[in-house]
């Protein structure tokens, strides 16, 4: 089966500015996360659907930045404006439902000047 | 609250076993995960255990205990290509979220 696919995989901005990522999840997952990894760290969750409906968006900084998941397959997640400390890989995940085991896309490493 | 620990880095040589720990505290406890993310990669799932005790995956072993908070992750036979950073994740179950709480990684070198 096809992985979860994510574009672009790179991305410079300066700061201020707005960017946005998109996100495929494998065929079926009705879950789906949003998790942004800064350099050495783990992934931190932003933001979790389950289909079309956010369950969990505790840690995202909502004053820049938004997702959403119209049809409930594919995502989009916006920052904006972006900050330096913005800089970081933007990994999108999705997984079955009621199963904890989540299938990682390739992310988007975004650099923020 | 919510802490995972886990040690920085490790070092270990090639042929030999290596054993990475991870301590946790949480609340609504559901499984303990293993990740290996190479650089500049993505996270793969390596283990996942939810009861108590030992399992074995070819090279790669998980051990859970829950009432110590305590996992680690066991890797024999290193070869060079395991040298990548392993991240201890919490499966944490609150109402209607379902989601995973991830550890700051193990970055492993492995020399030759």
């Amino acid at each position: 089966e096809a992985g979860v696919a994510q574009s672009p995989r790179y991305k410079i901005i300066e700061k201020r500015q707005s960017v946005a990522f998109w996100c495929n999840p494998i065929s079926g997952h009705a879950t789906l996360y949003w998790y942004q990894q800064i350099l050495g760290q783990g992934p931190k969750l932003l933001i979790q659907f389950q289909n079309n409906g956010v369950v969990d968006d505790s840690q995202l900084p909502k004053d820049r930045f938004s997702a959403e998941r119209l049809k409930g397959v594919d995502s989009t997640l916006k920052i904006q404006p972006a900050k330096l400390e913005d800089s970081a890989v933007y990994l999108c995940a999705s997984s079955r439902p009621f199963s904890n085991e989540q299938f990682f896309g390739p992310g988007t490493r975004l650099t923020v000047l | 609250g919510q802490n995972i620990d886990q040690p920085t880095e490790m070092t270990a040589t090639e042929g030999a076993i290596v054993q990475i720990n991870c301590t946790y505290q949480t609340s609504g406890f559901n499984g303990l995960f293993w990740y290996q993310q190479h650089a500049g990669e993505a996270p793969t799932f390596l283990s996942y255990n939810v009861l108590d005790g030992l399992e074995e995956k070819g090279r790669f072993s998980s051990f859970l205990s829950r009432s110590k908070g305590y996992s680690y992750l066991l890797l024999k036979e290193l070869q060079m290509k395991d040298s990548a950073s392993y991240l201890c994740a919490v499966g944490n179950y609150g109402g209607a979220t379902n989601k995973l709480i991830f550890g700051t990684g193990t970055l492993l070198a492995v020399q030759p």
